[in-house]
């Protein structure tokens, strides 16, 4: 089946510094998302992919869609203390056939900010 | 928009008792749900597809039997846990999919806690 391997699985930084993630795929897929989730509560929605190559922010959050479609880094600049979460990417698979609207999780990386 | 209500938030039950989670999309309709189970510090592995009006789907692995899903409206979606028991514990989420927005990111709950004791 498919498998999406996110790296880092883990990273303790210091308040300021910026942070990089990244997710692989054996598949291609038609959307990649990046997700927060805070204990306790379900992923929050960071940004979303649609097509090769988008280069999205969404205030210090930077993500990319890679142009082989199997592929996305997410880049968080001048963290701050309540980034602190685990971070998940997700494959989206298009309209038609069983499988769209499923997603596919990466291991997801838990981030630490130190003050 | 695209709110996504998940209850109850957290459930102890007695091993053997049957645990029904509801999961709601407030200001839209969706005909497909999805159900995720996901342990500590783990990834969300999903479970099922909800569908309105038909079978859910499982997948490969996971009991139709133990967990049970009905989705009788546009609106809401239910997860039983039947015959509970200690390795049932975890957290259980859903995500909804509105209808007629195919390639539209999934909204999700907040999570079910269940504690089977």
């Amino acid at each position: 089946g498919q498998q999406l391997n996110q790296s880092p699985q883990s990273m303790f930084i210091q308040e300021g510094e910026d942070v990089s993630m990244n997710c692989t795929s054996s598949s291609i897929f038609n959307t990649w998302l990046w997700y927060k989730q805070d204990p306790g509560e379900g992923p929050v929605l960071l940004i979303a992919l649609y097509k090769a190559g988008e280069l999205t922010s969404n205030g210090r959050l930077t993500a990319q869609f890679g142009i082989t479609r199997k592929d996305s880094f997410l880049n968080i600049s001048a963290s701050i203390p309540s980034d602190v979460g685990i971070y998940f990417c997700a494959g989206q698979m298009g309209a038609g056939g069983t499988s769209y609207g499923k997603l596919t999780f990466g291991q997801g990386t838990i981030l630490t900010v130190h003050p | 928009g695209a709110v996504v209500s998940q209850h109850p938030s957290r459930v102890i039950c007695k091993s053997g008792t049957s645990v029904k989670i509801e999961c709601r999309s407030l200001d839209f309709q969706a005909t497909t749900m999805f159900w995720y189970r996901q342990f500590p510090k783990k990834s969300l592995m999903l479970m099922a597809t909800s569908n309105e009006g038909s079978k859910a789907t499982y997948e490969q692995g996971v009991e139709k039997d133990k967990f049970l899903i009905n989705h009788a409206s546009l609106t809401l979606s239910t997860l039983t846990v039947t015959s509970a028991h200690p390795e049932d514990s975890s957290f259980y989420i859903c995500s909804a999919m509105q209808v007629g927005q195919y390639n539209s990111p999934l909204h999700f709950g907040n999570g079910t806690r269940l504690t089977v004791t």
